[in-house]
């Protein structure tokens, strides 16, 4: 079974408005942690949000927030006021607190398109 | 502070052929990796090192070797080219707790032909 997925392979948003990124997740170790990363046209991996297994708030960092639930296990990115630079594939990932030396897992991808 | 260095940016190898990719950080961090990203299918773990004389295998190390002689340094290396390892390669590290974010390098372009 696939530990991260993204259904949304492309997504469009206007400019100014918000937009929710989907991420599931697959995991039986109590204690992870969640990321999501933003990649430009450029190229380079840009950490952005992070959550923890444990933590009750749903971890916000500027315009972007994650909203984490546990239950049904998703960790979805929600950008708020989109900007034309916002433009980029984002990645989900996860890094469980035990087993195999801490590795992460990456989702495939969301294509995420801000529109003028 | 460099960061996470990788070296080349770009390279052409003819299939067959071996070459070495090298990462270098100076962050100190315990956990190094080597991914590659192809287009739809994200980022695939190659392998990884928790520590200076520890590796492990990652999704695909079928063609790859590595080694981790020093804390700072994990080269990848392909040891007889082929075109399906055409790919953007991504070096990554990070502390091991598990609440600390990797942090690339801007990636390696290689092609195979």
């Amino acid at each position: 079974a696939q530990k991260i997925t993204q259904t949304q392979p492309g997504m469009f948003v206007q400019e100014k408005e918000a937009v929710t990124l989907d991420c599931t997740y697959d995991t039986s170790d109590p204690s992870y942690g969640l990321f999501w990363y933003k990649q430009p046209s450029s190229g380079e991996m840009i950490f952005l949000i992070y959550q923890g297994s444990y933590d009750q708030q749903n971890a916000t960092e500027g315009r972007y927030s994650l909203n984490f639930q546990k239950a049904r296990k998703s960790a979805n990115l929600v950008i708020s006021a989109s900007q034309l630079g916002d433009s980029a594939m984002y990645f989900c990932a996860m890094r469980e607190g035990r087993g195999t030396g801490n590795q992460f897992y990456f989702g495939t991808g969301t294509s995420l398109t801000v529109i003028p | 502070n460099a960061g996470v260095t990788q070296t080349p940016k770009f390279q052409v190898l003819k299939t067959g052929q071996s070459m070495t990719l090298q990462c270098a950080q100076d962050m100190n961090h315990e956990y190094m990796s080597w991914y590659r990203q192809d287009p739809g299918m994200g980022l695939r773990l190659i392998h990884y090192s928790v520590g200076a004389g520890i590796t492990d295998q990652g999704e695909v190390p079928n063609g790859y070797n590595v080694s981790r002689s020093t804390t700072e340094d994990f080269p990848l290396r392909l040891l007889s080219a082929a075109p399906s390892q055409t790919s953007v390669y991504f070096c990554a590290t990070s502390y091991s707790q598990r609440r600390q974010p990797q942090h690339f390098g801007d990636g390696t372009r290689l092609s195979i032909l």
